[in-house]
């Protein structure tokens, strides 16, 4: 299967603490996309990467927030010293670059703080 | 603020009968509008676009229309079927380029599709 997977499904962290998470997209994808999902609310977008470099971020994306795709082909999204607030579906997608509008996800990383 | 809004959280419909779910915008430079498709535990899964030069895009079951003019989608779904049971997001993309690929979401509305 070559969908776009996440890694892990799920996390229970503690407030404070550092957490990372992977996503690895359709391999012919040279877009990538981060987006988080609160309950009742669509996803909301985060930042994108074309190839390695990072072209776009959300003001949602405050600076203990991370996200790297350092060779163009899995990317990182890490939280530093999360918060309560954090908790949230976080949703990674891809897209070619002819075609960024048709964009496929992941299953997602569901992320509890406590 | 919300550009993309999606007024009915949820629509039941009886199987075999058509279900239409509405969307409106707010922000004008939107030129691609989509239809994503969300069940439990999985991402949402791309339904179906449209362009905003056109105002009708059939797939199948499942038609979307544009109305430019008043800042609204819709989707039809005909015939319902049990499988269609499911979260429907509206989404939204801007140009130029550069920016395609930031897609702006409604908050969803959850269709029930009842025997």
């Amino acid at each position: 299967d070559t969908g776009v997977s996440q890694d892990p499904r799920h996390k229970i962290t503690k407030r404070g603490q550092n957490v990372t998470f992977r996503c690895d997209p359709i391999s012919e994808h040279n877009r990538l996309y981060w987006y988080r999902q609160t309950l009742g609310q669509g996803p909301e977008f985060l930042t994108y990467f074309q190839n390695e470099a990072q072209l776009e971020k959300s003001r949602l994306l405050s600076d203990r927030f991370s996200a790297e795709r350092p060779k163009g082909s899995f990317s990182t999204l890490e939280i530093q010293r999360t918060e309560q607030g954090d908790s949230a579906m976080y949703l990674c997608a891809s897209s070619h670059q002819d075609r960024g509008y048709e964009q496929y996800f992941g299953p997602g990383t569901r992320l509890t703080v406590t | 603020d919300q550009q993309v809004k999606q007024n009915s959280p949820s629509l039941s419909v009886q199987e075999g009968r058509i279900s239409i779910l509405n969307c409106d915008y707010t922000n004008s430079m939107f030129d691609y509008f989509l239809w994503y498709k969300k069940y439990p535990a999985e991402g949402p899964t791309f339904l179906i676009s449209i362009s905003s030069i056109k105002d009708k895009n059939e797939d199948g079951r499942f038609t979307v229309f544009l109305n430019k003019s008043a800042k609204h989608l819709s989707l039809h779904i005909v015939p319902s079927q049990p499988g269609d049971s499911a979260v429907y997001f509206c989404a939204a993309s801007a140009r130029p380029t550069d920016s395609w690929g930031k897609l702006q979401f409604g908050a969803g509305t959850q269709v029930v599709v009842t025997p």
